[in-house]
């Protein structure tokens, strides 16, 4: 079955430690995304890449990075500058026609110990 | 004025009745508009797209867009236990290079 999947369900980061989240995706789709949700609140744009090798900041990307080596994947990083990162991740892909319109993983979520 | 407005709810509608999910964006030049549903520890789901001034119904679900009012609305009928979720509405804006800008999202409870 075509779909998203993120890996892990949950996290834990110690402070001042890194921690990777996975996203993989087999929809062929050109564009990928990761969301910040918080209690409460919409969506907040992380980053995004609409092609390989190729990514901007979105609106709260400050203490994260991620790459695109690969179509199929886009990994995000929480360094230890995310002094808040206690938050649901969401993965999300698009394909270009269709306006935006998302698909989603089932999201990680990350916590501090 | 915040990008995407929505009553963050509860709205409570006894089961069978209609329930009516509003949402306002501030870009005029917004042109996709999407509803999605969100239980509790998931990720959201598309429910509904609409592209064009109207109605566009799927099943249970009609979207209804009225860009003069930059309004979009989503009528669940028949409203079902189920149906108890979080509804998010999103439209793209131009502001932010035409991504989807997320409201913060409707609670939405059905009462059996």
């Amino acid at each position: 079955d075509g779909g998203i999947t993120q890996s892990p369900k949950y996290l834990f980061r110690k402070e001042g430690q890194n921690v990777t989240l996975s996203c993989e995706q087999n929809l062929n789709h050109d564009a990928m995304y990761w969301y910040r949700q918080d209690p409460g609140q919409g969506l907040r744009l992380i980053y995004y890449s609409q092609i390989v090798n190729d990514f901007q900041k979105g609106d709260i990307a400050e203490g994260y990075s991620v790459s695109r080596e690969k179509k199929e994947s886009f990994p995000l990083t929480v360094t230890s500058a995310q002094k808040n990162p206690t938050a649901f991740y969401l993965c999300a892909s698009s394909t270009p026609g269709t306006g935006e319109k998302l698909f989603f993983g089932s999201g990680t979520q990350l916590s501090v110990l | 004025q915040k990008e995407v407005e929505q009553n963050s709810g509860p709205l409570s509608v006894p089961e069978g009745a209609i329930a009516s999910l509003n949402c306002t964006y501030s870009d005029r030049g917004s042109q996709s508009f999407f509803w999605y549903r969100q239980y509790s520890g998931k990720s959201p789901e598309l429910i509904m797209s609409i592209y064009s001034n109207g109605d566009k119904e799927d099943g249970r679900f009609t979207a209804q867009l009225n860009k003069a009012s930059q309004y979009v609305s989503l009528l669940i009928r028949d409203s079902q236990p189920s149906d108890s979720a979080t509804y998010l509405c999103a439209v793209n804006h131009r502001e932010y290079g035409n991504k989807l800008v997320f409201g913060a999202g409707t609670i939405l409870r059905v009462k059996s």
